[in-house]
């Protein structure tokens, strides 16, 4: 099993350019959430999934949108992004247990 | 307004002592807190939880104690070694949402 993969693992936008984070899982898993994190900072929630077809916002939720077609997917899209938005951005999956399995990251530049 | 503390950014221990990581909470609805472990480009890792109805829960030479009167828990590494140097996440949850609230984190150097 490859767990959570996450793709690109860095990238660099421009101010006002949009782009598609994305996020894989392997493990059936029914729960999947985006988190971000910011230097010196916890991970804040960006967006969760419950199941596919349903998705639901977390504490950070401005300029981002997503969506859930399959249980394997869930893939987070930046509109217009904005210097704000540089982070390092995790998905995450799990069962019904709160053990996450977090992927690796993707480490965004805006400028 | 933040409901997760963790007021120590870092610690450093030698190697075989004790570890201990402090978290200091707010929200009395918390039932279910658990601690994540992150090395260096990579994502967190679970480490150990605990229930509310617990005091102590206890995984091989990790231990977590909650206070829940005094709305804190602690992360007990025993023997520390140089592999457990990470940033270490408290992050309760409440009522089986899905909104983990993490801790900024402390940062554990453990020296050979």
């Amino acid at each position: 099993n490859a767990g959570v993969t996450q793709t690109p693992k860095f990238q660099v936008l421009k101010t006002g350019q949009s782009m598609t984070l994305q996020c894989a899982q392997d493990m059936n898993h029914e729960y999947m959430s985006w988190y971000r994190q910011d230097p010196g900072m916890g991970l804040r929630l960006i967006h969760y999934s419950v199941g596919a077809g349903i998705t639901d916002q977390g504490e950070v939720p401005n300029g981002y949108n997503v969506s859930r077609s399959t249980t394997e997917d869930f893939p987070l899209r930046l509109l217009s992004a904005a210097p704000s938005q540089t982070s390092v951005y995790f998905c995450a999956s799990r069962t019904g247990s709160f053990q996450v399995t977090f992927g690796s990251g993707t480490r965004l530049t805006v400028v | 307004d933040q409901q997760v503390k963790q007021n120590s950014p870092s610690l450093s221990v030698q190697e075989g002592r004790i570890s201990i990581l402090n978290c200091d909470y707010t929200n009395s609805m918390f039932d279910y807190f658990l601690w994540y472990k992150k090395y260096p480009a990579e994502g967190p890792t679970f480490l150990i939880s605990i229930s509310s109805i617990k005091d102590k829960n206890e995984d091989g030479r990790f231990t977590v104690f909650l206070n829940k009167s005094a709305k804190h828990l602690s992360l007990h590494i025993v023997p520390s070694q140089p592999g457990d140097s990470a940033v270490y996440f408290c992050a309760p949850n409440q009522g089986g949402s899905e909104k983990l609230v993490f801790g900024k984190g402390t940062k554990l150097t453990v020296n050979p």
